[in-house]
């Protein structure tokens, strides 16, 4: 059973056509939600970490929010670079040693 | 700028070679992990080290050991390599303060071809 659901697996944009990503979790005693960015062959580059319901946070286009249940990343006006798959992951309360949950990723295309 | 270095990005391997994955990170942390990337299954978390000399399972351990001999190197070791081992990579480390988990850095990852 899946803690950490991503939605949708794939979503194609128009450049400057904005729209949100979606990370669910199923499990309680969240302590952290962490979102990374991950080009095509590379390793996962780290993006935002969110604590507690109702937190947000900016960089550039990108906005990470969070509630009890879920956190979107939205993405305002996108550009081809930000063509990239966007992973969430989940530490959890009672976790062994600082090991992150992750989803499988969102894979986001934007064309010019 | 801090760094977790993988020793090769790609590496081709014949089935039932030793393999050894070589991480190293400069940022001091205290935790260091192993994971593998495949299509459609996402990050699974192979094994995972809090401490020099000390190791704990991930997800997927059949067919891999560990070895942290100092606290900056970890390394992954494919004890006899099969087909069904070629995948990414992907070493992370982080930092342990409290109950705080900072989140990880991750390296540029090796792509193991096993044939």
């Amino acid at each position: 059973e899946d803690q950490v659901t991503q939605s949708p697996e794939a979503l194609r944009l128009q450049e400057g056509e904005s729209s949100s990503l979606n990370c669910s979790y199923t499990v309680s005693g969240l302590r952290g939600l962490f979102w990374y960015r991950q080009d095509p062959g590379k390793g996962p580059e780290f993006l935002f970490t969110l604590y507690s319901a109702g937190e947000e946070k900016e960089k550039e286009r990108l906005k990470a929010t969070l509630t009890k249940k879920e956190s979107f990343l939205h993405i305002t006006a996108p550009k081809p670079e930000d063509s990239a798959t966007y992973l969430c992951a989940v530490y959890l309360s009672g976790g062994s040693n600082y090991k992150l949950t992750f989803g499988k990723g969102t894979l986001l295309t934007v064309n010019p | 700028d801090v760094k977790v270095t993988q020793s090769s990005r790609y590496l081709v391997k014949r089935t039932g070679e030793k393999v050894f994955l070589e991480c190293v990170q400069d940022m001091d942390h205290e935790n260091m992990f192993w994971y593998r990337q495949d299509p459609g299954l996402g990050l699974r978390l192979i094994y995972f080290s809090y401490d020099v000399k000390m190791k704990e399972k991930g997800d997927i351990p059949e067919g891999y050991s560990v070895s942290r001999e100092k606290k900056e190197r970890f390394s992954l070791i494919l004890e006899s390599a099969s087909t069904n081992q070629t995948s990414m990579y992907l070493c992370a480390s982080s930092f342990r303060s409290g109950n705080i988990n900072y989140g990880y850095t991750f390296g540029s990852g090796t792509r193991l071809t096993v044939v």
